[in-house]
């Protein structure tokens, strides 16, 4: 089973704070990562996505990957509580190619 | 643009029923996904089609089938629902399949609740 592990939560932090989110996966297939960001009752929306190791970083949002440790990570800086919302890893593998998704860690900013 | 759009947005459904859901993908994008959300998990992958052929498929029974339309447009459909049926069901599309064009974006979803 090709697995995709996120710590559940609920992460708390406060208004400018970094949010450290984490995901492991067991799949060395897999070669690319997406987060997704998905409001309470709404669907998932991209945040970014990485292919090669290390760092890529968006505005306020750094991906980081590491294929040695099969480890993802995503960093929030300055954390608003907008960002409050669960936080989706996924690996992109099979022959579909499709995303095997982690079951998320909700993450709740605090003003 | 328009994004990914899903019909109908919530349905409710009695056990041993049918149900179809539809998807309209982003314009030019040619392959689609749909995925299953029950509360508390991420979703689950279950079909993905690519220029109307099926290129993979999850772990679901065979009550669950699909097909895509020359428009690229997709259905899914559930024969005789269970109460496990229950879910956020998502459609996802991307240009194509492989690292190129493979970002899946997600449509709003339709809420099965089967009674």
């Amino acid at each position: 089973q090709k697995e995709v592990e996120q710590n559940s939560g609920p992460l708390s932090v406060p208004e400018g704070a970094i949010a450290s989110l984490n995901c492991t996966y067991s799949d060395r297939g897999s070669q690319s990562f997406f987060w997704y960001r998905q409001y309470s009752g709404k669907s998932p929306e991209l945040i970014m996505f990485i292919y090669s190791n290390g760092d890529k970083e968006d505005g306020r949002f750094t991906a980081q990957l590491n294929k040695a440790s099969q480890y993802v990570s995503l960093l929030i800086r300055d954390s608003q509580p907008s960002d409050s919302a669960t936080y989706l890893c996924a690996g992109v593998s099979g022959s579909a190619r499709q995303l095997t998704f982690g079951s998320g860690t909700q993450l709740t900013v605090l003003p | 643009d328009a994004g990914v759009t899903q019909s109908p947005t919530h349905l409710i459904k009695t056990r041993g029923q049918q149900v179809t859901l539809r998807c309209s993908p982003i314009s030019g994008h040619k392959s689609v996904s749909w995925y299953q959300q029950v509360l508390g998990q991420g979703p689950q992958f279950i079909f993905q089609y690519y220029e109307k052929e099926e290129r993979g498929r999850g772990n679901f029974p065979d009550r669950f089938s699909a097909r895509q339309f020359p428009n690229y447009s997709s259905e899914l459909n559930v024969n005789a629902l269970l109460l496990g049926d229950s879910a956020l069901y998502l459609c996802a599309s991307s240009e194509t399949p492989g690292l190129a064009g493979e970002t899946q974006y997600f449509g709003p979803g339709t809420r099965l609740l089967v009674l």
